[in-house]
């Protein structure tokens, strides 16, 4: 398989769940990111992994929280998540080398928390 | 901090139509600049970019020329299809090593046959 995959596509959730959303880069870059796209607002930058570490977090909740055990895994780790965070997650990748690279992003999983 | 505008949607063209989307952006470094389509149901995809002044970055048909005296990155296509139908962004990476991409918020083009 090539590119970006993110799994599952499709999530409907109780805010007293916990779950996960997967994404895997099979491109050999070196960076991971977590977009949130809510209707009607920009894409929001999440976090960014670059080299497996963190180095971006933009104040998002606590009830969100990345891993990125390798290069190729990046996971967003769910629990009493609130209506509000019902959105398309996105993730992308691209190789660090300098700043300006390109991301490539997945298709996305679509979460609905009820 | 840095900003990308683009021209509010949605854009509704008849086939074979010429298409313009107007972006805009404010940074304080010389940064990319980036157009990324949106297929309903999928992922942002690359659609082109340009790196520095006077870049024109093309593909598919599509084309922007970095305009730095204009801070513009306006997205052109001559003809448009009816598979060209989807959401448009515009977006920026800055120059000083993040890897941060900052989007506009999207132009929603539909093109009817």
């Amino acid at each position: 398989e090539t590119g970006v995959t993110q799994t599952p596509r499709h999530l409907v959730m109780g805010m007293t769940n916990k779950k996960s959303l997967k994404c895997e880069q099979h491109l050999g870059h070196n960076a991971m990111y977590w977009y949130k796209q809510s209707a009607k607002k920009p894409l929001e930058l999440m976090f960014v992994y670059s080299l497996e570490e963190r180095v971006e977090n933009n104040s998002v909740p606590s009830r969100f929280s990345p891993e990125c055990p390798n290069s190729s895994h990046l996971f967003l780790h769910l629990h009493t998540l609130q209506p509000e965070d019902s959105a398309l997650y996105l993730c992308a990748s691209s190789q660090v080398a300098g700043g300006q690279e390109t991301q490539y992003f997945g298709p996305g999983t679509r979460l609905l928390v009820l | 901090g840095d900003s990308v505008t683009q021209m509010e949607g949605p854009v509704t063209l008849s086939e074979e139509a010429f298409l313009t989307i107007n972006c805009t952006y404010t940074a304080t470094g010389y940064p990319s600049l980036f157009w990324y389509v949106q297929y309903p149901g999928e992922g942002l995809q690359l659609l082109l970019k340009a790196t520095k002044a006077d870049d024109k970055g093309s593909n598919k048909g599509f084309e922007a020329t970095y305009r730095k005296e204009t801070t513009s990155f306006h997205l052109e296509k001559g003809s448009v299809q009816v598979s060209d139908s989807a959401v448009y962004f515009c977006a920026l990476s800055d120059q000083g090593g993040s890897e941060k991409l900052v989007f506009g918020k999207g132009t929603k083009l539909t093109v009817n046959p």
